[in-house]
C-alpha cells in the first residue's frame, strides 16, 4: 500500500494562510489523494480530494505536484476553529480503501 | 452533525462482558464502515459493508462481530475483549464503495476495557 508522510505538527497565526505538506512518493496512477481533518473529540471530517489537477472548494485548496509524489493542502485564512489533526490519505484505486497516516496537528495561535 | 450517529459515546466494559456499539445513518448511503483509532496509531479499517453485505474484514479478531441488518444501521458486537482493545471506535458511511465520494464519520464510541 502506498503511504503518506506528513510533519507531526505545524503552527500558524490566525487569519494567515496555512500550507500543509504531504509526501506520497509511492503513489500509484489510480490512487486519489484525500484530506480529512479531525477536531478534538470528533470523528474525522472530509476536506477535499483530487487526482491530478489542483482542486478548490469552500474549505480549502489542494495543490498536487506534477509528478503526484507530493501535495499541499492550503487553508486560505486560518481561524481558531481550524485547529485539528489533518490527514493526507491515499484512496487505493484497486480496493477503494482509505490508507490513513499519522496526520499533522495544526495549532493556530491567536 | 454529520448525519452519522453513534451510541453510546462512552463505554466501559469488563473483559467478560458482552456489549454492542450502534451506528445509524439516514443519508441514503450504501456503504458503511467500522474503524478503530488507538492512541498514537493511524486509523485502522476493521469492516466494510456494501448494500448490507460484508465486503472487507481486515484481519479483525473474532471477538469483534459486525452486523448490518439494513442499509441505515450497523452494529459492532463485542465479547471477551482485551485491555488493548480500548480505543475510539468510529463508524462512517459513504454513497458507495467505488466512487470517490466523501465519507461521513460519527463522533465515535470511546471504549475502555478493564
Amino acid at each position: 500500500d502506498a503511504k503518506t508522510t506528513q510533519p507531526n505538527s505545524m503552527e500558524s497565526n490566525e487569519e494567515e494562510p496555512v500550507h500543509l505538506p504531504c509526501n506520497h512518493s509511492t503513489i500509484s496512477g489510480t490512487d486519489y489523494i484525500h484530506w480529512y481533518r479531525q477536531l478534538p473529540s470528533q470523528g474525522p471530517e472530509y476536506v477535499i480530494h483530487g487526482l491530478t489537477s489542483n482542486v478548490n472548494n469552500r474549505m480549502a485548496s489542494l495543490a498536487i505536484a506534477e509528478d503526484r509524489k507530493s501535495s499541499t493542502l492550503i487553508l486560505h485564512r486560518a481561524t481558531l476553529r481550524d485547529a485539528a489533526v489533518y490527514y493526507c490519505i491515499l484512496r487505493d484505486g484497486s480496493n477503494y480503501q482509505l490508507i490513513w497516516g499519522a496526520g499533522t496537528k495544526l495549532i493556530i495561535k491567536p | 452533525e454529520t448525519g452519522v450517529t453513534q451510541t453510546p459515546r462512552h463505554l466501559v466494559m469488563g473483559m467478560t462482558n458482552k456489549k454492542s456499539l450502534k451506528c445509524e445513518q439516514h443519508l441514503g448511503h450504501n456503504a458503511m464502515y467500522w474503524y478503530k483509532q488507538s492512541a498514537k496509531k493511524p486509523l485502522e479499517l476493521m469492516f466494510v459493508y456494501s448494500l448490507e453485505e460484508r465486503v472487507e474484514n481486515n484481519s479483525v479478531p473474532s471477538r469483534f462481530s459486525p452486523e448490518c441488518p439494513n442499509s441505515s444501521h450497523l452494529f459492532l458486537h463485542l465479547h471477551t475483549l482485551q485491555p488493548e482493545d480500548s480505543a475510539l471506535y468510529l463508524c462512517a458511511s459513504s454513497q458507495d464503495r467505488q466512487t470517490n465520494t466523501e465519507a461521513f464519520f460519527g463522533q465515535g464510541t470511546r471504549l475502555t476495557v478493564v
